[in-house]
């Protein structure tokens, strides 16, 4: 099936450890997207990358890292310079050559940092 | 980025119609319309999306006003497996924006049996 796979379910770390976060997808989408949400808030967008070797910052990036060296794979890296890492981290993926450019998710990762 | 205002919770009966309201005073006319909603620990999941003329899929229906400056995702019968939380987002268009999605917190439909 085609999808969007997020590694691992649940993560922890502890205090002053990067921690990198896997995010691949087999839809042939060409943007990428990193969110995190925190308890009973909406998601915010932390990098986003909309074709192979290149991204952007979104609203939210300090402490964090991404790379895109292939289409289907952007791994984001939670740094010690992030200030509260514990939260949830989805990943999500678009065909930007649709009209509709929906956004597909997956699972999620719920990081925790001790 | 222009934002969307949602009521924070509602509540329907199983088998009833919902209507969800968002209001978007300040959307350009390049935005459209996005709707998605999130399970308790899940990924959102994409529901529907417009521009200016009413739409439905097997989901849901979107109404959008005239003015475009609000619009009301309708569930025609809701079911236990509605209850979630529905964000209303508007997705801009053009230039650095383009294909990015500005999330609110949402409405939490509950849905009793």
């Amino acid at each position: 099936d085609g999808g969007i796979t997020q590694s691992p379910k649940y993560l922890f770390r502890k205090e002053g450890q990067n921690v990198t976060l896997s995010c691949e997808q087999n839809l042939n989408h060409d943007a990428m997207y990193w969110y995190r949400q925190d308890p009973g808030q909406g998601l915010r967008l932390i990098y986003y990358s909309q074709i192979v070797n290149d991204f952007q910052k979104g609203d939210i990036a300090e402490g964090y890292s991404v790379s895109r060296e292939k289409k289907e794979s952007f791994p984001l890296t939670v740094t010690s310079a992030q200030k509260n890492p514990t939260a949830f981290y989805l990943c999500a993926s678009s065909n930007r050559q649709a009209s509709t450019d929906t956004q597909y998710f997956g699972p999620g990762t719920r990081l925790t940092v001790l | 980025d222009a934002k969307t205002t949602q009521p924070n919770s509602m509540e329907s009966n199983e088998e009833e119609p919902v209507h969800l309201p968002c209001n978007h005073s300040t959307i350009s006319g390049t935005d459209y319309i996005h709707w998605y909603r999130q399970l308790p620990s899940q990924g959102p999941e994409y529901v529907i999306h417009g521009l200016t003329s009413n739409v439905n899929n097997r989901m849901a229906s979107l109404a959008i006003a005239e003015d475009r400056k609000s619009s009301t995702l309708i569930l025609h019968r809701a079911t236990l497996r509605d209850a979630a939380v529905y964000y209303c987002i508007l997705r801009g268009a053009g230039g650095t924006s383009y294909g990015k999605l500005t999330f609110g917190q949402g409405t939490i439909l509950t849905v009793h049996p």
